[in-house]
């Protein structure tokens, strides 16, 4: 069973265009997570759901928008994209406080191209 | 200041030969969780250990530990008897309780197995 999945894996698109990501969770976190990783493989958090309010959000343009439809969902959706939004959108989820100690579960990865 | 210090952004290890990875992290939480994961070439995300800031024992998961000194505030990861396998990045991570909606992470240490 997938604990957290993400679509698509890839993604290839022209500058300008608008696109989606999904992710979703089955492991009952209620806190999820998108996160950018450019070329140098740097993890940089963009948000931070909990329970399906919007508790981080990182000096993140307001071209991406996400969406936390429940506890289980957390889409991404990003407006008129640009070249330099090409990289790896990683999802993840954890618990909250309760869980301070575990683990994120980080879903497969979503490699966004511009061109 | 960063709150999860990496130093090496590249190793080598022989095939075989113990390895440890360094990581410093910086908090003035009392409570906390240090976290190692693991990104192959492939690209997930993939949990390895973690220590929790009252954990008076170092972690271990098979080939895997941590050596925690806290006065030091490090977190070196140490694989032993390295396998090819064990080529990838690997990043250091932290969740304080004051601030538990947000994982820190390091730059990553790219870690090259020789056979």
């Amino acid at each position: 069973d997938t604990a957290v999945s993400q679509t698509p894996k890839y993604l290839v698109t022209q500058m300008g265009n608008d696109k989606s990501i999904k992710c979703e969770q089955n492991l009952g976190h209620d806190t999820m997570y998108w996160y950018k990783q450019d070329s140098k493989k740097f993890l940089k958090i963009m948000f931070s759901y909990n329970n399906k309010e919007l508790i981080i959000n990182e000096t993140v343009p307001n071209r991406f928008s996400p969406k936390s439809p429940d506890k289980a969902h957390l889409n991404l959706h990003i407006n008129s994209l640009e070249l330099g939004d090409s990289a790896v959108y990683f999802c993840a989820s954890s618990h909250g406080l309760a869980g301070l100690f575990n683990e994120q579960f980080f879903g497969p990865g979503t490699r966004l191209t511009v061109l | 200041a960063q709150k999860i210090t990496q130093t090496q952004p590249g190793m080598f290890v022989q095939e075989k030969e113990a390895v440890t990875l360094d990581c410093t992290y910086d908090t003035s939480d009392q409570s906390y969780g240090l976290f190692w994961y693991k990104q192959p070439s492939s690209g997930e995300m993939i949990f390895l250990i973690y220590q929790g800031s009252y954990d008076e024992q170092n972690a271990t998961e098979g080939r895997y530990s941590l050596n925690f000194q806290k006065a030091r505030k490090s977190a070196n990861l140490v694989i032993s008897a390295s396998q090819l396998g064990d080529s990838a990045m690997y990043f250091c991570a932290m969740r304080e309780r004051g601030n538990f909606n947000k994982f820190y992470f390091g730059s990553g240490t790219k870690l090259n197995v020789k056979p």
